[in-house]
């Protein structure tokens, strides 16, 4: 069975880090380029950025602006997203997403809270 | 950058069509992918590259894209497809838009 399991939320302080992880099993995880999609609270989908199945490749949306770091680890099957400089519009659920063109594979999300 | 325009919400009732646009300059030329996401539930995929549907996902839905307007369209709505609708493209090669939602709700 395809899985894709996040960790790592939680409630962080303005101006803070954290770490998100994710998972993966039931696919060759090397395969697949993988996103962070976020949604705010009854809000919409938000894309944030992508890496390639390799890790030599990473991009972002504009608004991270240089705070955020995507990485995975293929020996481990794990995807990770590095916040940093944190605020409270960055409140919201972040899924882990598997898709180079279209995205199948959907983790059930991680909610992080930026409030103090 | 590139804006993906979706109506708010859209009322059908059950066994009638639901048509959810997507719409954008030259939508036409790019691939548009559609997903669903239920209330509490993480997004899936419906149709992709404009009209390809994965496997599970019920014929009801269907997708067509031409000039400035791709679209959704679900054949018999039922009470399982109330739920938002979100249309995707890939701006260039490296950045992902989504429109910005659509609630379906079925009467």
């Amino acid at each position: 069975e395809v899985q894709l399991l996040e960790s790592g939320g939680g409630l962080v302080q303005p101006g803070k880090s954290q770490r998100l992880s994710c998972t993966a099993s039931g696919f060759t995880f090397s395969d697949y380029a993988m996103n962070w999609v976020r949604q705010a609270p009854g809000k919409g989908l938000e894309w944030v950025s992508v890496i390639s199945g390799d890790g030599h490749d990473s991009f972002y949306a504009d608004f991270v602006k240089g705070r955020f770091t995507i990485s995975r680890d293929n020996s481990k099957n794990t995807l990770s997203l590095q916040l940093t400089s944190l605020s409270a519009e960055d409140t919201a659920i972040y899924y882990c997403v598997g898709g180079s063109t279209f995205f199948d594979l959907w983790g059930h999300g991680t909610l992080v809270t930026v409030a103090s | 950058s590139y804006v993906l325009n979706q109506p708010p919400s859209l009322s059908v009732a059950p066994g009638q069509t639901a048509r959810i646009t997507c719409g954008a300059t030259n939508i036409g030329s790019k691939n548009v992918h559609w997903y669903q996401q239920r209330p509490g539930q993480a997004p899936v995929l419906v149709v992709f590259d404009d009209r390809d549907r994965p496997s599970g996902i019920p014929d009801r839905f269907s997708g067509s894209n031409s000039g400035n307007t791709a679209t959704l369209t679900i054949n018999r709505v039922d009470a399982g497809d109330e739920a938002d609708y979100y249309c995707h493209v890939w701006e260039h090669s490296s950045v992902v838009v989504f429109g910005g939602g659509t609630k379906l709700t079925v009467l």
